[in-house]
């Protein structure tokens, strides 16, 4: 089975901390995917990765960076969190070329208050 | 611009009966369709898929429709049963960057399921 692992299931920090979020799939998988998750908005796509150093903007790149410097693990990181940047983390995975289908991790709930 | 539209946001149905999901898409590149499924404090879970090649996939109680004229896809569920109550998202592939495949996301649907 595909593990795909959140370091936080729960996380709250303070406006203008910086945050880490951390992801570690174990299946040996090309890709990597950060979403968030709000109320009505579904999931937007924040960043991806496809390759060791390579990474591209999703759909909601502002306000947030990411490191992906080992195959396994794909890290998000809120340069300066903010209120507005309270919400459910999704990091998702998924194997080489021509597979859509992305698994995902259990979800950081972060809350900045 | 909502690319993948699901414009129900809640849905209940009885044990039993078939519940029907919809999805509406403006992208006309897309060409690959997923529902996945997700439960409070976990993450979504992929269901099914359908290529655009398909007017419909079937697995086991589970059947997705598309219909790409009208941009249109649907999924059937049958007999509902309680496990079933979660949200439902939509999601739609037709780019990629590198090796990665892209989704699109719809809003979701949250289906309950009464006894």
């Amino acid at each position: 089975d595909v593990k795909v692992t959140q370091s936080s299931r729960y996380l709250v920090k303070r406006t203008g901390e910086k945050v880490f979020l951390e992801c570690v799939q174990d299946m040996d998988h090309e890709n990597m995917f950060w979403y968030r998750q709000d109320p009505g908005l579904g999931l937007r796509l924040i960043y991806f990765s496809y390759d060791v150093k390579m990474k591209e903007k999703g759909d909601i790149p502002e306000g947030y960076s990411v490191s992906r410097e080992k195959k396994e693990r794909f890290s998000l990181i809120l340069e300066s969190a903010s209120t507005n940047q309270t919400s459910m983390y999704l990091c998702a995975s998924t194997p080489l070329r021509g597979s859509y289908e992305q698994y995902f991790g259990p979800g950081t709930r972060l809350t900045v208050t | 611009d909502q690319q993948v539209k699901q414009n129900s946001p809640s849905l209940s149905v009885q044990e039993g009966r078939i519940s029907i999901l919809n999805c509406d898409y403006t992208n006309s590149m897309f060409d690959y369709f997923l529902w996945y499924k997700k439960y409070p404090a976990e993450g979504p879970t992929f269901l099914i898929s359908i290529s655009s090649i398909k007017d419909k996939n079937e697995d086991g109680r589970f059947t997705v429709f598309l219909n790409k004229s009208a941009k249109h896809l649907s999924l059937h569920i049958v007999p509902s049963q309680p496990g079933d109550s979660a949200v439902y998202f939509c999601a739609a592939s037709g780019s990629l960057t590198g090796t990665a495949s892209k989704l699109t996301f719809g809003t979701g649907t949250r289906l309950q399921v009464t006894l």
